[in-house]
């Protein structure tokens, strides 16, 4: 079955506890993005690759970091997390052209 | 950045009624896509058209697109309770490559049985 997935699922944490949110999909997708979704404000995008060893910085980029080593995977570091990143999470991928698949999301609570 | 603005911002009908939902945009597209996200979940996509078609179907749904106009609707015809949702519309930009998939802010759609 096509499909993203995200681990974990639901996570509270503390701040300034590094963390690492992971993503994997599996239809060979070159492109890979992570977004976070807050009340009223949609969803923005953080971080996005257009293939492995290339990533760029969406539009809220401060406070994460990406690698894409791997095509299938895109993780998303929090070196330092803050209460205010305190959000629900997507990771997504999609091909040129063709729509974009979403992970379940992960929602993230920092005290 | 946003691109895509949903028109309006929530909704609420009636099962069997329908609903539309209108999307505008500001550049040139190569498509438009539709999606849905029931609380808390990930976005599920519903329909892509083309800046090349003007009408699309997909069972009850009913997509136009004006790209003179920059905007797009979707329709969902007889609604049930379960399309109660959210749904965003989003515009992948022209260009050569383009990857980005620019979403709106979102239609909360209610349907009350």
């Amino acid at each position: 079955e096509a499909q993203v997935t995200q681990n974990p699922r639901y996570l509270i944490t503390v701040t300034g506890k590094k963390l690492t949110v992971t993503c994997s999909q599996n239809m060979n997708h070159e492109y890979m993005s992570w977004y976070r979704q807050d009340p009223g404000l949609g969803l923005r995008q953080i971080y996005y690759s257009m293939n492995v060893e290339v990533t760029d910085k969406g539009d809220v980029p401060e406070g994460y970091k990406v690698s894409r080593k791997e095509k299938r995977n895109f993780p998303l570091i929090l070196e330092s997390p803050s209460p205010n990143q305190t959000s629900l999470y997507f990771c997504a991928s999609r091909s040129v052209g063709n729509e974009q698949f979403f992970g379940p999301g992960t929602r993230l609570t920092v005290l | 950045s946003q691109q895509g603005e949903e028109d309006p911002q929530a909704l609420s009908i009636q099962e069997g009624e329908n609903a539309t939902m209108n999307c505008s945009y500001k550049t040139s597209i190569n498509n438009l896509q539709w999606y849905r996200q029931n609380s808390g979940r990930g976005l599920v996509h519903l329909i892509l058209i083309r800046s090349n078609e003007r009408e699309k179907h997909s069972g009850r749904l009913r997509v136009t697109l004006d790209t003179s106009k920059k905007s797009s609707s979707l329709l969902i015809t007889a609604s049930r309770a379960a399309d109660t949702a959210s749904y965003f519309c989003a515009t992948d930009g022209a260009g050569a490559g383009s990857y980005q998939l620019t979403f709106g802010k979102g239609t909360k759609l209610s349907v009350i049985p």
